[in-house]
């Protein structure tokens, strides 16, 4: 399998632009998260969807960040317009934890933005 | 928000030596995972223990499950350089969410 697959890895942009990340999950995966990771914060969940249905997005830190799953296979996590507090590794990541519910989490390899 | 915290924040050992790292974490759980960071890559699963576990092992990992504490332990046995990494835990519910813990960096002195 080819893992969960995350574009762009490495993004610099200026502050005030819109950035884009994107995500393959695995195939099958019914669960996708998006987490962000900083040195001061540490790993954080952002949002997570079911069957492309957000569950819980508690954790996205304000409106200028948004995220869509519009089909099994692909999902986005948009910032519009970016600040340099932004700047962070996140994660995707998928699972299919069935029906016990023991949800083992495949990462993606992560997209590190420097907004500048 | 951080499920909960990692002790110690920073471990330092020789090869051959066993690491022990502690987690507790604040919510209900349905299980407790721990995961595995190499420097600039993503986390990669290592063991999962369920909420009427105690103790479970694979290969070199032993973990612990104290639910009345609301902590957990991770034991490597007789390290190695490349166990070096940062290690996480996490309270996993039953609705799916998992929530990760600061992380404990390992490292493994040749």
């Amino acid at each position: 399998d080819a893992g969960v697959i995350q574009s762009p890895r490495h993004e610099v942009t200026e502050m005030g632009q819109e950035v884009t990340l994107r995500c393959k999950p695995i195939s099958g995966h019914d669960y996708l998260f998006w987490y962000r990771q900083t040195m001061m914060r540490g790993l954080e969940l952002l949002i997570y969807f079911n069957n492309n249905v957000p569950i819980d997005d508690s954790g996205m830190p304000e409106d200028r960040f948004s995220a869509k799953m519009p089909n099994a296979s692909f999902s986005t996590l948009k910032i519009q317009p970016s600040e340099p507090r932004d700047s962070a590794v996140y994660f995707c990541a998928s699972s299919n934890p069935g029906l016990g519910q023991e949800n083992t989490i495949y990462f993606g390899e992560g997209s590190w933005l420097t907004v500048v | 928000s951080q499920q909960g915290e990692e002790d110690p924040q920073a471990l330092s050992i020789q090869e051959g030596e066993n690491a022990t790292m502690n987690c507790s974490y604040k919510t209900s759980i349905n299980n407790l995972q721990w995961y595995r960071q190499n420097s600039g890559r993503g986390l990669v699963h290592l063991i999962l223990i369920r909420s009427n576990e105690r103790e479970k092992h694979s290969g070199r990992l032993r973990v612990t499950l104290d639910t009345s504490k609301k902590s957990s332990s991770l034991l490597i046995t007789a390290s190695r350089a490349a166990d070096t990494a940062s290690y996480f835990c996490a309270g996993g519910t039953s609705y799916g969410k998992l929530t990760f813990g600061q992380g404990t960096i390992l490292t493994v002195h040749p």
